[in-house]
């Protein structure tokens, strides 16, 4: 099973600001089955990147993904006060069944 | 626009049942594999179950294998999770979510909570 670890745990920036968040996998991962969601407190959360790098529908620019094989980047290039939530990645897999793996996720929080 | 409601949750003794509906709506159904995941209070994401668009493919995380069931009636547009021998470790909210064919979620609905507690 795939292990998926973001850092940091919890990340304080202020509104303007570049924020950088980090997904490691315990092995290799599909960069077409990585994606990271945004979720606020009381909400489901909301698909961001799909593919490790595709935006979803709606997203607006200032989300970035990239990376491949265990290191994947999520980054925000101008924070905005929005923007202030729990981010999680996700990967799938399928060996040695269908299954997708979270990680603990990373809170973005208004320093 | 794609709706999916959850309903049927509620607060259940240790070792009792409880069965969870989804409802769909705005896309068809049947054509998309859907997914039950979890959120524990304070905690992150886990993904519970999956089951492909015609039901011939199903599964399930380890941690509910053997006491949970999948399923879904593409005639109602509804998918469902049958949870027995319920655990207080398996008290959370349950999403619903659709997979866009690329191994993630691409829409949620608002949950539903169970709650396992004597």
């Amino acid at each position: 099973e795939i292990v998926l670890t973001q850092s940091p745990g919890t990340l304080s920036l202020s509104p303007g600001e570049r924020a950088t968040l980090s997904c490691r996998a315990s092995q290799s991962v599909s960069s077409s089955y990585l994606a990271w969601y945004q979720q606020k407190p009381g909400q489901a959360p909301r698909l961001l990147i799909y593919g490790a790098s595709s935006r979803a529908t709606g997203i607006p620019d200032r989300f970035s993904g990239s990376g491949s094989g265990t290191d994947f980047t999520l980054t925000i290039s101008r924070l905005e006060p929005e923007d202030f939530a729990v981010y999680y990645c996700q990967q799938y897999g399928s060996s040695p069944q269908n299954m997708y793996t979270f990680g603990q996720g990373t809170k973005l929080e208004i320093k | 626009e794609v709706q999916l409601v959850e309903s049927g949750g509620g607060l259940v003794k240790p070792g009792g049942s409880l069965r969870l509906s989804c409802a769909a709506s705005g896309f068809t159904f049947s054509s998309y594999s859907m997914n039950w995941v979890r959120q524990a209070p304070g905690k992150g994401l886990e993904w519970v179950s999956s089951i492909s668009s015609s039901s011939s493919y199903i599964y399930y995380a380890d941690s509910v294998k053997g006491r949970f069931t999948i399923s879904r009636d593409n005639a109602k547009n509804s998918l469902y999770l049958q949870m027995n021998s319920l655990r207080a470790e398996d008290t959370a909210v349950y999403y619903c979510a659709r997979d866009r064919a690329g191994g993630h979620f691409d829409y949620w609905g608002q949950g539903t909570l169970v709650t396992v507690s004597s």
